[in-house]
């Protein structure tokens, strides 16, 4: 099992740029979740989606961030035009089919917005 | 805001010490899971705890669940200098599939 994927490990890019985050969950896995994490604000649930249909996305903070999961092993975050306050680690996750199961999560992209 | 809160924020203990960390929440839940993160990794399931549990063991890990004070804990004992890592309690949002993360404690364990 390859664990969650997440592409690319870092990003560093400058304001206004368009910025793509990837993630490939485990299969069979039937949640995947987006989540971003800072000093400030600690770990944010952002988006979540259960069978590749977005369920929640409360937590996504503005019009400029969008995710897609257009089939069951793959799903995008896109920001666009990204700020600098959009740095963060943005970590995707997987779970399984139950509330009580547990996520399984990649192991980040570092995004810098200069 | 924030669903859990761990206490402390930061903890440093010699190894084979054993280290207690708190999480409090503010409304009910089903389930509360513990995690872990090394640096620069992705988060990882340690343990879960049903609200209808009270005490759960897994290795070295012992997690309590008080519903009526709406706090866990998470023991960690004979810790070893590999436990370094940041600890996260997340708990469920009633009638979804959210778990909300609480800010989490720094363990440090000195050789």
């Amino acid at each position: 099992d390859a664990g969650v994927i997440q592409s690319p490990r870092h990003e560093v890019t400058e304001m206004g740029q368009e910025v793509t985050l990837r993630c490939k969950p485990i299969s069979g896995h039937d949640y995947l979740f987006w989540y971003r994490q800072t000093m400030m604000r600690g770990l944010e649930l952002l988006i979540y989606f259960n069978n590749n249909v977005p369920i929640d996305d409360s937590g996504m903070p503005e019009d400029r961030f969008s995710a897609k999961m257009p089939n069951a092993s793959f799903s995008t975050l896109k920001i666009q035009p990204s700020e600098p306050r959009d740095s963060a680690v943005y970590f995707c996750a997987s779970g399984g089919d139950y509330s009580n199961q547990p996520q399984h999560f990649g192991d980040g992209t570092r995004l810098s917005i200069l | 805001s924030q669903q859990g809160e761990e206490d402390p924020q930061a903890l440093s203990i010699q190894e084979g010490e054993n280290a207690t960390m708190n999480c409090s929440y503010k409304t009910s839940i089903n389930n509360l899971q513990w995690y872990r993160q090394n640096s620069g990794r992705g988060l990882v399931h340690l343990i879960l705890i049903r609200s209808n549990e009270r005490e759960k063991h897994s290795g070295r890990l012992r997690v309590t669940l008080d519903t009526s004070k709406k706090s866990s804990s998470l023991l960690i004992t004979a810790s070893r200098a590999a436990d370094t890592a940041s600890y996260f309690c997340a708990t469920d949002v009633a009638g979804t599939y959210k778990y909300i993360f609480g800010t989490g404690t720094r363990l440090k364990v000195l050789a």
